[in-house]
């Protein structure tokens, strides 16, 4: 079975721009959940989303926003960007909310 | 609102020594306490979970406890190997509601030859 996959891997950006990154989950998987890893910080929640309805969103400002598609594939989009955006933005995919995480390899994003 | 604490950040033993790695969390709804491994460049695996009906879990060198009371979880890894050398990640979720992982702000292990 293909694992998360994540695209692109490597995105480099100019800050007021905006980007959009993908995840497709696991066959089979409903539940994708987004999250932003930086140094000294873990893994910050973004949002969770089951057939493609928003469960969930972490505390990151309006900027940051998802969808998920009839299967299951996922979008992030974070506009307006910032130096402080710059991170690892993993996704994570699972049968369903609450069930162990599966993750990608993440898109680093590089705010300039 | 919900909080993850773990400690320590980082933890350097010998090989063959012990790690314990100390989670404790808020929410006491939380019933789903997942541990992650990431090496470096890697992403971050699965590595042993428990449920709050379960006190401990073992899995070869690796076993969690969890103590709902006090509302904390550990990781414990014996017979520490080099490739143990990693970051991490505690974790707590509920199965219902509201679907939320948070995660800790992880451990750096180094395991000396």
């Amino acid at each position: 079975k293909a694992g998360v996959t994540q695209t692109p891997r490597y995105l480099i950006k100019t800050r007021g721009q905006q980007v959009t990154l993908s995840c497709s989950p696991i066959s089979g998987h409903r539940s994708v959940s987004w999250y932003q890893q930086t140094p000294g910080q873990g893994l910050q929640f973004l949002f969770e989303y089951f057939s493609e309805t928003q469960r969930n969103k972490g505390n990151f400002p309006g900027r940051f926003s998802g969808r998920q598609f009839s299967n299951s594939r996922s979008e992030m989009n974070v506009s307006t960007l910032e130096l402080g955006d710059s991170a690892l933005y993993l996704c994570a995919s699972s049968i369903t909310g609450g069930s162990p995480l599966h993750f990608g390899n993440g898109t680093r994003l590089t705010v300039t | 609102g919900e909080n993850v604490e773990q400690h320590p950040s980082t933890l350097s033993v010998q090989e063959g020594d012990s790690a314990v790695i100390k989670c404790t969390y808020s929410d006491s709804a939380s019933n789903y306490f997942p541990w992650y491994k990431q090496e470096l460049g890697k992403r971050p695996q699965l590595i042993i979970d428990i449920r709050s009906n379960v006190g401990e879990k073992k899995d070869q060198r690796i076993a969690v406890t969890l103590n709902k009371t006090a509302k904390h979880f550990s990781l414990h890894i014996t017979e520490t190997q080099p490739e143990d050398s990693a970051v991490y990640f505690c974790a707590v979720s509920t199965t219902s509601g509201t679907y939320k992982y948070i995660f800790g702000t992880g451990t750096r292990l180094k395991v000396l030859a």
